[in-house]
């Protein structure tokens, strides 16, 4: 059964410093890795989605990345600014969508 | 453009009670999830509908039932809600491209679930 994890669960930094945040999931069998963002009260937003034939995405000041053979993901972050606050979750995409499997989040704030 | 959009946004019930919660996307997607979100655990497929006319169990289905009303609409209902089903619930949807996967997920606000 596929678990995802992430670390910290937690993070706050001050604004415009780089930041990484990190996915771990057990079973590297899958077709994509997705990031999202949850701001308190709200729905998820997707933000990039890398399929298992990449190694990166980039939106913006986002940066993705997945390594399957070490079951890794980590959404790095470029100068930070405070709305950039809220709960970041990966999911590890099976087929169809129905075996999305979601870490808990890392809840960032970026401290003015 | 809406999106997903779900209704109620927030509830109470008492145990035993009955209702639906409401999902309608404008997107033409064709596949449709519930899932619900508890404190400290991610995540958790309740139902999915990969296509119109079908649906399937996710992960934590009991207590649970749903419809796939058309193309746009997926509902789930709970037909005797106990306190262990206070949760937010947040319906998506996807358009799933040949092959079936490596399409995003799109959430509702969700609706907030206490059962007392």
């Amino acid at each position: 059964k596929q678990e995802v994890t992430q670390i910290p669960a937690a993070l706050s930094v001050p604004e415009g410093e780089n930041l990484v945040l990190n996915c771990s999931f057990t079973d590297s069998a899958i077709y994509n890795l997705q990031w999202f963002r949850q701001d308190p009260g709200k729905g998820l937003t997707s933000l990039l989605l890398i399929q298992s034939s990449q190694r990166e995405q980039t939106s913006g000041r986002l940066n993705a990345s997945l390594d399957k053979s070490s079951g890794r993901s980590t959404l790095y972050i470029a100068a930070s600014q405070p709305g950039d606050s809220a709960t970041y979750l990966c999911a590890a995409g099976g087929h169809y969508g129905q075996n999305f499997v979601f870490g808990p989040g890392t809840r960032l704030s970026v401290l003015p | 453009n809406a999106g997903v959009t779900q209704t109620p946004k927030f509830q109470v019930l008492k145990t035993g009670q009955s209702m639906t919660l409401q999902c309608a996307q404008d997107m033409n997607h064709n596949s449709m999830y519930w899932y619900r979100q508890d404190p400290g655990m991610g995540l958790r497929l309740i139902y999915y509908s990969a296509s119109e006319g079908t649906t399937d169990k996710g992960e934590v289905p009991n207590g649970y039932n749903v419809s796939r009303l058309n193309k746009r609409e997926f509902s789930l209902r709970l037909e005797s809600a106990a306190p262990s089903q206070t949760s937010v619930y947040f319906c998506a949807s996807s358009a799933p491209k040949e092959g079936g996967y490596n399409s995003p997920l799109h959430f509702g606000n969700g609706t907030r679930l206490t059962v007392t």
